[in-house]
Formats: C-alpha cells, structure tokens, sequence
C-alpha cells in the first residue's frame, strides 16, 4: 500500500520569509516517483516537480527546492522569500510502479494550506 | 499547445440523478485518470484509461464508470448521486502508463448533489 503524509495541516508567514513544507511517504515498491503539486483556490492542481526514487539529487528551480531523503523516506519542499502568490494548497504525491513498468495511481497527501501574509 | 481541459466547470444535480463529466488530455497525451477530491481533502484515484480500456480502478463503487475515446477523450460517468458525491472532480492525462511520465491535471468539474 502506498501511503502519504503531510502533517502540517496549515502554515502562515510573513512575505519574504522562507518555508519548508514536509513530506513523508511509504511504499513497498522499489521503483516509485514523487510529485509536489500546487493548487490555487481555482482548483486546477499546478505541477511543480517529479523526482524517481533512483535520482536522491536535490533540485533547485528559482526560490523553490526539494530535499529528497530515501533514508528518511521523506521528500520535503522549501520556498525561499515567500511571496504573496504563493500563497496556495500544496500536495505531495507518491506513485509506486508494477513489475510490468506501469505507474499505480498517484496517491497524495491531505495537503498543507500555505498562507503568505503581505 | 492545449492542456488538460474539463467540462463543465460547475453543475449542480438531484439526489439520485446521473451526471456524465468531460475530459480532453493535453497534446500528445493518451492516458487520462480521473480524481475525486472532496472539500479539504487530497485527490482520490477513480480509474485509469489506457488505449480504450480501465486499466487500474480505485475504491469506488460501480456507480462510476468511464470510457476513453478513440481521440483519448474520456468520460466520467456517476450513477444515482449521493449527497456524498458531491467533490472536485479532476482529470489528469500522461503519456502512456509508465510512472517515468509527468501527471497533468485539468481545473476539475465542481459537483454539487443536492
């Protein structure tokens, strides 16, 4: 089974400041990929990142980056000088992957609220 | 290039009644998923199409079904609605089943059951 956790359930800061948002994954699979997606009160969830679970390399685009730990089984998400626009619902998601090569359903967590106060 | 778009955006239905919801994939893009995702809650998987047939279903009753078109189109069919019914629905499309492909999601289907 695969299982997702974000626990932190809502985050507020102030503009400018950085934030990390967690997320902590389990699955039996050996081979499994890692999305965050990001969702505006529109409700289309925006993608931000895929990483495979064979690629621990940590990645940096603009102010956003991800620290992928398979010790920890954790693929956290940080925004440097938060900005007001970011202020959205992102998700972490998890899709393990059959013998046959085909991806199982994207599983996701319950999201974290992030609230970036001017 | 079009992405993932859904229709309608909004609809509001009787208890017990049908509701069929629409989807076109991105460009290029042959496998389309469809979520349910209810107030404050993560998306939940329905089902999956690939090359016109459910290839992975999640724990939903019968009363949801869908197909794939030849043109990778797809429906979301639900069946005697329930209160509970009511949610986001998304669709995502890819290409192909493989985990290795990025997962697009439209701006989902509000449904409201009362």
């Amino acid at each position: 089974a695969q299982k997702v956790t974000q626990a932190q359930t809502e985050i507020s800061v102030v503009e400018k400041e950085d934030v990390t948002l967690d997320c902590v994954y389990e699955t039996r699979d050996t081979t499994y990929y890692l999305f965050w997606y990001k969702q505006p009160p529109s409700g289309e969830l925006v993608f931000l990142i895929r990483r495979n679970s064979f690629d621990e390399q940590n990645e940096i685009s603009g102010r956003y980056s991800w620290n992928f730990q398979k010790s920890t089984s954790s693929f956290n998400f940080t925004i440097t000088a938060s900005q007001v626009v970011d202020s959205a619902v992102y998700f972490c998601a998890l899709s393990g992957q059959f013998s046959s090569g085909s991806a199982r359903q994207l599983t996701f967590g319950s999201g974290t609220q992030l609230t970036v106060l001017p | 290039d079009a992405g993932v778009t859904q229709s309608p955006t909004h609809l509001i239905k009787t208890r017990g009644q049908q509701v069929t919801l629409r989807c076109s994939p991105k460009s290029g893009h042959d496998t389309v998923s469809w979520y349910q995702q209810a107030l404050g809650q993560g998306p939940q998987f329905i089902f999956q199409y690939y090359e016109e047939e459910e290839r992975q279903r999640g724990n939903f009753p019968d009363r949801f079904s869908g197909h794939q078109f030849p043109n990778y189109s797809s429906e979301l069919n639900v069946n005697a609605l329930l209160l509970g019914d009511s949610a986001l629905y998304l669709c995502a499309s890819s290409w192909g089943p493989q985990g290795r492909n990025t997962i697009y999601f439209g701006e989902g289907s509000w449904l409201t059951v009362v």
